[in-house]
């Protein structure tokens, strides 16, 4: 199966750490992305390989991987970490497949 | 700074074809990369609708393959997407992005909201 399956929601205290998962048998073979998406805007790639941030992505945010399941942590969230995340990976022949996402709350 | 647009009819009748193009600045198409179409109903997450490289070879969603059609044009530096026979279902913010490297979509359009409406 291509399916990637994502928490709908979680939470974190300010100034915490916090991790999103994300399963899917695909992981067990390519490395998931992770992006961040605010209200009305589009999505923002945050972590993608193995564990790589984009030019500007705060070093906040990491991405580690073990099975079948792929993990975003965000250690010290902070208030504008406030969003949906969603992995993204593919399978073996090349489509890609998106999470349901989970909306993180930062208290 | 690698930068995309997309743009297209903001309203479409059910059964007739939601046509987009997806207008690429700062890099060549021709150079390489895939380049995708993503869309997000209201409320909704993210489905990938598929991916196009400058050689004009495709990968659709398995689900929409029936009905999806992405071409490219080099010569404009730009690529498109064609979905037939479309239904309420099909109402979402539309996305053109760059499938880098390792898979992931490192740039993006703003999104563009198409409403299948009578």
């Amino acid at each position: 199966s291509s399916e990637l399956t994502q928490d709908p929601a979680v939470s974190v205290a300010l100034g915490q750490t916090v991790r999103i998962t994300c399963q899917g048998d695909s992981l067990r073979s390519y490395y998931a992305s992770w992006y961040q998406q605010k209200p009305g805007q589009a999505p923002v790639l945050v972590i993608y390989g193995k564990n790589n941030r984009p030019s500007g992505i705060p070093d906040r945010f990491s991405g580690s991987s073990s099975g079948n399941t792929a993990s975003l942590t965000i250690t010290g969230a902070q208030a504008e970490d406030e969003a949906d995340y969603y992995c993204n990976s593919r399978d073996s022949s090349g489509n890609a497949v998106f999470g349901g996402g989970t909306q993180l709350t930062v208290l | 700074q690698v930068q995309l647009q997309e743009s297209g009819p903001g309203l479409v009748k059910p059964s007739e074809t939601l046509s987009l193009t997806c207008a690429v600045s700062g890099y060549s198409i021709s150079s390489g990369y895939y380049w995708g179409w993503i869309r997000q109903p209201p409320g909704k997450g993210l489905e990938w609708i598929g991916s196009i490289y400058h050689s004009g070879s495709t990968y659709y969603n398995p689900s929409l393959k029936s009905r999806v059609t992405i071409s490219v044009d080099t010569s404009k530096n730009q690529f498109s997407l064609k979905l037939s026979s479309v239904t309420a279902a099909d109402t979402a913010v539309y996305y053109c992005a760059r499938r880098g490297g390792n898979g992931d979509f490192d740039y993006w359009g703003q999104g563009t909201l198409v409403t299948v409406s009578s």
